[in-house]
């Protein structure tokens, strides 16, 4: 069956410009994370989203990061004023709910600001 | 807070050779522990898991243990193939938390053959 999808695969960008990417969850996945994994900080936790409740924002490193998941499903992840810091690959996972559940990732999205 | 450390370094070694990759961990509670693969060009993908103290994890012939008492999951696996070749990923998530994990930086593993 379908996995996780991530669009675009490959972004490049300059540096101030705004940037969306977005992830397609699994078929009832009720849970949707993002993470970041660039060179220096390894696979951060950006920020959790689970059915209709509030996101867990708490990894978010800035205020130019936002994200939002739009009826349960599809999540865009926003980066405004992007900075050569951003420059990392962007990964979305998607799990069933509760504790202990497999998480399946995407193929991620290499984000590389200039 | 959680936090994973892996060993440092690049693993390289021979086919055949026996794979050892070094993980302890920092959490508050009773965490869940994994390792993840991730395969040249491709995504991340789970190895295996194990969610409570002594609980052994095992697929395509690697194994972990979670050990409470050394705060370690450490990954074993005793003949390595040129295809085993990949970045191997520490990680733990609190359970009755919100699942999200925390990874170690991960080893580059490289088998020559």
């Amino acid at each position: 069956g379908a996995g996780v999808s991530q669009s675009p695969s490959n972004k490049v960008t300059e540096k101030g410009k705004d940037v969306e990417l977005r992830c397609d969850p699994i078929s009832g996945h009720t849970a949707l994370y993002w993470y970041r994994q660039s060179l220096g900080q390894g696979l951060e936790f950006l920020i959790y989203f689970q059915g209709n409740s509030a996101p867990d924002k708490s990894g978010l490193p800035s205020d130019r990061f936002s994200a939002e998941r739009t009826g349960g499903s599809v999540s865009t992840l926003t980066i405004q004023r992007t900075q050569q810091e951003d420059s990392a690959v962007y990964l979305c996972a998607s799990s069933l709910a509760g504790s202990n559940n497999e998480q399946f990732f995407g193929p991620g999205t290499r984000l590389t600001v200039l | 807070g959680n936090s994973v450390t892996q060993m440092e370094g690049p693993v390289t070694l021979s086919e055949e050779a026996f794979l050892t990759i070094n993980c302890t961990y920092t959490a508050t509670g009773y965490p869940s522990l994994f390792w993840y693969v991730q395969y040249p060009g491709e995504g991340l993908q789970l190895l295996l898991k194990a969610t409570k103290a002594d609980d052994k994890g095992s697929n395509k012939g690697f194994e972990a243990t979670y050990r409470k008492e050394t705060t370690s999951f450490h990954l074993e696996k005793g003949s390595v193939q040129v295809s085993d070749s990949a970045v191997y990923f520490c990680a733990l998530s609190e359970r009755g938390g919100n699942n999200r994990l925390a990874f170690g930086k991960g080893n580059q593993v490289v088998v020559i053959p």
